[in-house]
């Protein structure tokens, strides 16, 4: 398996233009996480899906974020307008729906910047 | 609400000497307890969990953890710490059909 696949690994945009990031998950995993790290705050939970519906989308910082999963092998995380404030590494992840404990499969990350 | 305290930000220890990185949580009910591991530009790795059963568990690369209800804790320990384990170490809780909560983490150095 190829694991979580995220693209692009490095994004360098302008404040004011818009990024998405893009992630599959692995094959047959029913949850998908979104996940933002800074160094000031951590690992964040922006937004997690299950079987491709949001649940719970309550760690989206604004109404700039959005986030979708058209089909269960693709999910998109967009910013618009992206802020400096943005600049983070975003991490998706996912997992498989049976097993109460099984633990998250992370993706390498995209290191977003914004100047 | 679920939530996770790593009290140590930095941590250095000398390569063959042993290793012991604090985790604490809150949490209403039994938990789902993980230690993950960042290496530098890479995700997060699994090294361990704990949801029931023995309160000792054994990870990858020689880590282990003990579950400790009373104190609230899931310290991470290793009896030799090798070069290649520094990285970022991060406690979770949660997991089921819930959110997982992560830690600060835990940055661990190893000198020679």
């Amino acid at each position: 398996d190829a694991g979580v696949i995220q693209s692009p690994r490095h994004e360098v945009t302008e404040m004011g233009q818009e990024v998405t990031l893009r992630c599959k998950p692995i094959s047959g995993h029913d949850y998908l996480f979104w996940y933002r790290q800074t160094m000031m705050r951590g690992l964040e939970l922006l937004i997690y899906f299950n079987n491709n519906v949001p649940i719970d989308d309550s760690g989206m910082p604004e109404d700039r974020f959005s986030a979708k999963m058209p089909n269960a092998s693709f999910s998109t995380l967009k910013i618009q307008p992206s802020e400096p404030r943005d600049s983070a590494v975003y991490f998706c992840a996912s997992r498989p729906g049976t097993g109460a404990n099984s633990p998250l499969h992370f993706g390498n990350g995209t290191r977003l910047t914004v100047t | 609400a679920q939530s996770v305290t790593q009290p140590d930000i930095h941590i250095t220890v000398s390569e063959g000497a042993s290793l012991e990185l604090r985790c604490n949580y809150s949490y209403g009910a039994t938990p789902y307890l993980f230690w993950y591991v960042q290496s530098p530009g890479q995700g997060l790795q699994l090294l361990l969990k704990y949801f029931s059963g023995d309160t000792l568990v054994q990870g990858i690369k020689g880590f282990e953890a003990e579950f400790k209800r009373s104190q609230s804790s899931f310290n991470l320990r290793k009896p030799s710490v090798h070069w290649s384990d520094a990285a970022e170490y991060f406690c979770a809780v949660g997991g089921g059909y819930q959110k997982v909560t992560f830690g600060t983490g835990t940055k661990l150095q190893v000198i020679p």
